[in-house]
């Protein structure tokens, strides 16, 4: 079973809509670690964020947001006012005891000028 | 440049043949790992370590060695190279108490 779903494989919005990137886990620990990552077109990987499980605040910076929600298993991210620099796959990742992380199939997002 | 160093960029390989992708990391940072990212697949962990000497598998080990002699470096090993192997592969490395992996550039590789 997948420990990390991405059910949206693409996305296409229009510059200056909001979008929403769902993540959905799967863990049995008490203790782990959420992670957003972004691969813009050049191909690197670029953290973005981590949360653990002890902390459910949602968390904004700048035009980026998170909705950590344990009741439902889900770590979703939000992008407001989408520019076209936003155009990446984004990668949703969880980490549980230990060293494996395990990724989302990833989304790509399109954001359309 | 601090970060992690993966060599090289492009490589072609034909069926058969034996290679060595390079990942070397100057953060001192105590674990490092080997991931594949295929299309549709996300990334998926091929082999990971917690320190110099220690190596452990992920998801999908065959056909792939590591090992760690140093903290700075992990080399990821193609035995006998497949065109299942054709994939972008990723090393990444981080700190005990880090927020993330810090990921290389990547490295391209395609088996003919």
């Amino acid at each position: 079973a997948q420990k990390v779903t991405q059910a949206q494989t693409e996305i296409s919005v229009v510059e200056k809509e909001d979008v929403t990137l769902d993540c959905v886990y799967e863990t049995r620990d008490t203790t782990y670690y959420l992670f957003w990552y972004k691969q813009p077109p050049s191909g690197e990987l670029v953290f973005l964020i981590r949360r653990n499980s002890f902390d459910e605040q949602n968390e904004i910076s700048g035009r980026y947001s998170w909705n950590f929600q344990k009741s439902t298993s889900s770590f979703n991210f939000t992008i407001t006012a989408s520019q076209v620099v936003d155009s990446a796959v984004y990668f949703c990742a969880l980490s549980e005891a230990g060293n494996q992380f395990y990724f989302g199939t990833g989304t790509s997002l399109t954001v359309i000028p | 440049n601090a970060g992690v160093t993966q060599t090289p960029k492009f490589q072609v390989l034909k069926t058969g043949q034996s290679m060595t992708l390079q990942c070397a990391q100057d953060m001192n940072h105590e674990y490092m790992s080997w991931y594949r990212q295929d299309p549709g697949m996300g990334l998926r962990l091929i082999h990971y370590s917690v320190g110099a000497g220690i190596t452990d598998q992920g998801e999908v080990p065959n056909g792939y060695n590591v090992s760690r002699s140093t903290t700075e470096d992990f080399p990821l090993r193609l035995l006998s190279a497949a065109p299942s192997q054709t994939s972008v592969y990723f090393c990444a490395s981080r700190t005990y108490r880090a927020r993330g992996y810090t990921f290389g550039s990547g490295t391209r590789l395609t088996v003919v």
